[in-house]
């Protein structure tokens, strides 16, 4: 069975200021990993994933992370904050043979100015 | 319609009683999932349903839950006799399957607020 684990519930960071969201799996086969980010009062949408290409993804809105088989993590980074980053972001895992996604507690970002 | 659309947005109830959230998926996405967020805690995964192939229902946490899916399309998801600890956002999603296997781009709908008093 997948699952993930976020470390902190809630993130504080200050515009402009990079943003750090850290997420650990575990797997019993190469995973696919995943990042949905849900703004106020809006359904969960794709932020970006990994499906065993390339370890440095790219997403939407300036993020990207990194599968670290090593480390069995995938965080999430952003060089940048802006005020309209502030959102609950969710890491997921499945197993690329299987339809269900296995998500984490969610972060909370908030962004001071 | 564009997205997913989830009805009612929000629903207060008595506890006891049934209540039934529906989900309209976007046009052409043959997977439809139902997942439970509460308070604190990830998404808790329901059920799955995958064009005409049996309903994936492992995630019920009770036989007081049931989901229907009619034409391949809308689903309603049924809670009988709803507890406290229904209390919760659920959440609707669709997708484009290949091959069997998720592209893991569900389409999220808004959610629909479940309050049991």
């Amino acid at each position: 069975a997948q699952s993930v684990t976020q470390l902190g519930s809630h993130v504080s960071v200050s515009e402009g200021a990079l943003v750090l969201l850290r997420c650990n799996y575990s797997s019993s086969v190469p995973p696919y990993l995943f990042w949905y980010v849900q703004y106020p009062n809006q359904g969960l949408q794709l932020l970006l994933k990994y499906t065993s290409a390339a370890t440095l993804v790219k997403g939407i809105n300036g993020f990207e992370a990194e599968f670290k088989k090593s480390e069995t993590s995938f965080h999430l980074t952003k060089p940048s904050a802006h005020m309209s980053d502030a959102a609950e972001y969710f890491c997921a895992v499945s197993d690329p043979y299987d339809y269900k996604l296995s998500f984490g507690a969610g972060t909370t970002v908030t962004v001071r100015a | 319609g564009a997205g997913v659309s989830q009805s009612p947005s929000n629903k207060v109830t008595e506890k006891g009683k049934d209540v039934e959230l529906r989900c309209d998926p976007i046009s052409g996405h043959t997977a439809l999932y139902w997942y439970r967020q509460s308070l604190g805690q990830g998404l808790e995964f329901l059920i799955y349903f995958q064009g005409n192939s049996a309903p994936d229902k492992s995630g019920l946490p009770s036989d007081r839950f049931s989901a229907e899916r009619t034409g391949g399309s809308v689903s309603t998801l049924t809670i009988q006799r709803t507890q406290q600890e229904d209390s919760a956002v659920y959440l609707c999603a669709s997708s484009r399957e290949q091959g069997g296997a998720t592209t893991g781009e569900l389409f999220f709908g808004e959610g629909s607020r479940l309050t049991v008093l």
